[in-house]
């Protein structure tokens, strides 16, 4: 089955630190693949995606490439801020109905001023 | 206010009870989909709608049931909760089940059984 393993954190950095959160996935096929953010006490938003290998998204400073053959997806951004404090999930999806979203167990990230 | 909307925020119930949490989208998205979330566990998926008129059952299904009505509906209904069924609930829709597609989260209903 599908799966997706990112480090669980809480990882802590201070402001205009460089971050990485990395992701990896198990999955047959070629799965899209996403990074959703969740900031206190709100539902999950998409942060960007990526469909196809070797693609990149990108959005508000972040970025991610597709992988394929390391069958990853690691975060990055050059410079956090203390907004950017929120429980990120990396995840995949096969197409709806069973499958929906695979998710990973989340990374709590802490940005200090 | 385009988006989706759940129902209630959160609740506390007494095992044994009946509950059904609300969730209604306005953006005419085919497919619908119901996810906890428990700490350390990430989201996983409970049920699905690919479309009106049709449901299917996802990784955690056992407990809960689900009806899809209409485009816009897609309550979950605990028969008899229990305390493991104590969570964050969201519902998500996404326009057409595609893989590439991005879903639409709701803000979550908080549920605590004792």
């Amino acid at each position: 089955g599908n799966s997706v393993t990112q480090m669980e954190g809480p990882v802590t950095l201070s402001e205009e630190a460089f971050l990485t959160i990395n992701c990896t996935y198990t999955a047959t096929g070629y799965p899209s693949l996403f990074w959703y953010v969740q900031y206190p006490g709100e539902g999950l938003q998409l942060l960007l995606k990526a469909t196809k290998a070797d693609d990149k998204g990108s959005n508000k400073g972040f970025e991610a490439t597709y992988r394929k053959e390391t069958t990853s997806f690691h975060l990055e951004k050059g410079s956090v801020q203390v907004s950017d404090s929120a429980v990120y999930f990396c995840a995949l999806s096969q197409g709806g109905g069973a499958d929906g979203l695979t998710f990973g167990k989340g990374t709590h990230l802490i940005i200090q001023p | 206010i385009a988006g989706i909307t759940q129902a209630p925020t959160s609740q506390i119930l007494a095992a044994g009870r009946r509950m059904t949490l609300r969730c209604t989208q306005d953006m005419r998205h085919n497919a619908m989909y119901w996810y906890r979330q428990d700490l350390g566990l990430g989201l996983r998926l409970i049920h699905y709608s690919n479309t009106a008129g049709t449901t299917g059952k996802g990784e955690v299904p056992d407990g809960y049931s689900v009806s899809r009505a209409n485009t816009d509906d897609f309550p979950l209904t605990l028969a008899s909760a229990v305390p493991s069924q104590t969570s964050v609930y969201f519902c998500a829709s996404s326009p057409r089940g595609w893989k590439t597609d991005t879903q639409y989260f709701g803000p979550g209903t908080r549920l605590t059984v004792l």
